[in-house]
């Protein structure tokens, strides 16, 4: 079946500007994740979403950064005010509930600040 | 909290040669283990986790990993490598109760010919 998948697959924006980063999970996962790839960072969580339940924010770097999720399925990770250091690849992965799921990880979005 | 250490952010080898990439974790909690590769340019694959039961643990492309507990160490190990198989490789580890992954910075495998 179809993968997670993700758009833009590139994004160049100017500093100051707001961008919208977009995910589709896998059909029927309820778990949906956003993780940020960086030089000099690593592979860092910033979000979780698991059904209705309240998101786990603890990986926001700053509060320039929101996501949501409509309907269960489609995810939106907005970065307002955009800044130099927010340059990175986006991931998005998606799992079903349960300890020890597999996440399935998109392609990613690679944002460029200019 | 959990944490990861891949040691060796580059690792060359030649073709066919054996292979090791190391991993070491910490954490307060049980945990769950994981081995991701990220070809160029793609995403993250999922090569081999660990839940429970056996220590060793088979995965994708010929990969193993062994869990060791004392040791707190997760490496993987590949008995010949082939071109194909550059990439970077990705340690995770998710601690019980906890949804997210943390990975490692991650180990670039080169294969020379």
């Amino acid at each position: 079946g179809a993968g997670v998948s993700q758009s833009p697959s590139n994004k160049v924006t100017e500093k100051g500007k707001d961008v919208e980063l977009r995910c589709d999970p896998i059909s029927g996962h309820t778990a949906l994740y956003w993780y940020r790839q960086s030089l000099g960072q690593g592979l860092e969580f910033l979000i979780y979403f698991q059904g209705n339940s309240a998101p786990d924010k603890s990986g926001l770097p700053s509060d320039r950064f929101s996501a949501e999720r409509t309907g269960g399925s489609v995810s939106t990770l907005t970065i307002q005010r955009t800044q130099q250091e927010d340059s990175a690849v986006y991931l998005c992965a998606s799992s079903f509930a349960g300890a020890g799921e597999t996440q399935y990880f998109g392609p990613g979005t690679r944002l460029l600040v200019l | 909290a959990q944490s990861v250490t891949q040691l060796d952010s580059q690792v060359p080898v030649f073709e066919e040669a054996p292979v090791e990439l190391r991993c070491n974790y910490s954490s307060s909690v049980s945990v769950y283990l994981f081995w991701y590769v990220q070809y160029p340019n793609q995403g993250l694959q999922l090569l081999l986790k660990y839940l429970s039961g056996s220590t060793l643990v088979k995965g994708i492309n010929g990969f193993e990993a062994e869990f060791n507990k004392s040791q707190t160490s997760f490496h993987l190990r590949k008995p010949s490598v082939h071109i194909s198989d550059t990439a970077e490789y990705f340690c995770a580890v998710r601690g019980f109760g906890n949804e997210k992954l943390t990975f490692g910075t991650g180990t670039r495998l080169t294969i020379i010919p």
